[in-house]
């Protein structure tokens, strides 16, 4: 079956960077995207970007922009996100999900996001 | 970016209720509008995509409509299970956005 499974807590410092693994399992992993969710404390979801795994193509949102890259590791079917220069408001659970796809003649753009990894813990925190 | 709003932000209601809840889109997005569920300290879980399609193995009591701006999900007989917050998520431009959340309570 489906199943995405997320790498584990960290704690960083002001500054520092954070890269997060997303491992899937069950599924051609070059026929879907990734995305990235976070959810900080008690808040909602905010869509961090997303890589499509199928020619890595990425979006981000902007505001996140230029602190944050996301890769594909077709090999072990495995997506990572890093986000540099990390802030006291990025504290959040970050969660990978497999995204559906639709194209039209400029590209290929995200859709629905199927499956959910089961998060991973981030805290920024001097 | 398109903004998702969503109403009521919170809602109590009793077990065999129907209960509704809206989405209105900030510009038209045709139904390029999702559904998930979020359970209390649960991992996000799509229910409803394209607007109006239901998610393999998702109980039949929920349902989507609308098209351009204005969208409703709905429960059709509140079970003690659906307690949760349900979001609502455009597709249609970039960047994905998702409404503000709307958490269900039991009476």
């Amino acid at each position: 079956q489906v199943q995405l499974v997320q790498s584990g807590v960290e704690v960083k410092k002001p500054g520092a960077s954070v890269k997060v693994s997303c491992k899937a399992y069950g599924y051609t992993f070059t026929s879907y995207g990734i995305s990235w969710v976070r959810q900080a404390p008690g808040q909602g979801l905010e869509w961090v970007g997303w890589i499509n795994a199928y020619n890595d193509d990425t979006n981000y949102a902007q505001k996140l922009q230029d602190r944050v890259t996301m890769t594909t590791d077709t090999s072990t079917s495995t997506a990572y996100m890093e986000l540099r220069s990390l802030r006291s408001d990025d504290s959040a659970v970050y969660y990978c999900a497999r995204t559906t796809f639709y194209y039209d003649s400029s590209g290929h753009y995200p859709a629905n996001l199927d499956y959910w990894g089961q998060g991973t813990l981030v805290t920024v925190s001097s | 970016d398109i903004q998702m709003t969503q109403s009521p932000s919170s809602l109590s209601a009793s077990v065999g209720d129907r209960v509704t809840i809206t989405c209105q889109a900030s510009q038209d997005i045709s139904n390029y509008l999702n559904w998930y569920q979020q359970k209390p300290g649960k991992t996000p879980k799509l229910l409803i995509y394209d607007a109006s399609n239901l998610e393999t193995g998702v109980p039949s009591r929920f349902s989507g409509s609308g098209s351009g701006t204005d969208f409703t999900f709905t429960i059709s007989s509140l079970q003690p299970e659906d307690i949760a917050t349900y979001y609502c998520q455009q597709y249609a431009n970039l960047p994905i956005t998702f409404g503000q959340g709307t958490r269900l309570e039991i009476k």
